[in-house]
């Protein structure tokens, strides 16, 4: 599986845009691109996803490079409700399991 | 989006005891189902790939007889942690899929699990 490389932590103030990178460099071809965010003592919950071009829900954005080899989810105005831990997760296409690296610990100041 | 369902979400059992929990998907079939562990401060770690009607499939160094994973139906999966110890406290988490081909996965809301 492709690995992927976030920074430990972020901080962002409520109401700005949060933006989260995540690097991917040995992805493959036809890897998706996940990301997941874990609120405490909670499951994961599901963002966005991605293979090649950018997609918007109404929870994020989420940016692929060209070489897809690094992306960034956009939390466009940050609400304290979106302190968590931000997983990405390259996801080969036959596999349905996610295998989580550290991820990001977002803190959204007041 | 889909619900996944964890039965209990928290649990204390003394060492020794078996303790047993079900994950429910509420409103799709999955065909396979996933069980992880997370220590505090840590990542969820893949403990086994359960598939309906079959066995389940283990990641490496998870004890397939100390955690017990069934399958039963396209809805329920259940994990037994046997002969609990304090060092299986832990907070346990599934996740299912409807089906195989690049659809997001679905959490339950996991199960605290302290051993005393």
């Amino acid at each position: 599986d492709a690995k992927t490389t976030q920074p430990p932590s972020m901080d962002c103030a409520e109401g700005r845009a949060a933006n989260l990178p995540c690097n991917h460099s040995t992805i493959s071809g036809n890897e998706y691109v996940y990301w997941y965010r874990q609120i405490h003592s909670q499951g994961p919950q599901y963002i966005i996803h991605g293979l090649k071009n950018n997609e918007t829900n109404e929870m994020a954005s989420l940016i692929i490079t060209e070489d897809r080899k690094s992306s960034t989810l956009i939390l466009p105005h940050a609400t304290l409700r979106d302190t968590a831990v931000y997983y990405c997760i390259v996801r080969p296409p036959l596999a349905q399991k996610l295998v989580f690296g550290q991820g990001t610990r977002l803190t959204i100041n007041p | 989006g889909a619900v996944v369902s964890q039965h209990p979400s928290w649990v204390i059992c003394k060492s020794g005891t078996s303790v047993k929990i079900e994950c429910r998907s509420l409103d799709f079939q999955a065909t396979t189902m996933f069980w992880y562990r997370q220590f505090p401060k840590q990542s969820l770690m893949l403990m086994a790939t359960s598939n309906e009607g079959s066995k389940a499939t283990y990641e490496q160094g998870v004890e397939k007889d100390k955690f017990l994973i069934n399958h039963a139906s396209l809805t329920l999966s259940t994990l037994t942690v046997t002969s609990a110890h304090p060092e299986d406290s832990s907070f346990y988490i599934c996740s299912a899929t409807e089906d195989s081909m690049n659809t997001e996965a679905f959490f339950g809301q996991g199960t605290r699990l302290t051993v005393v």
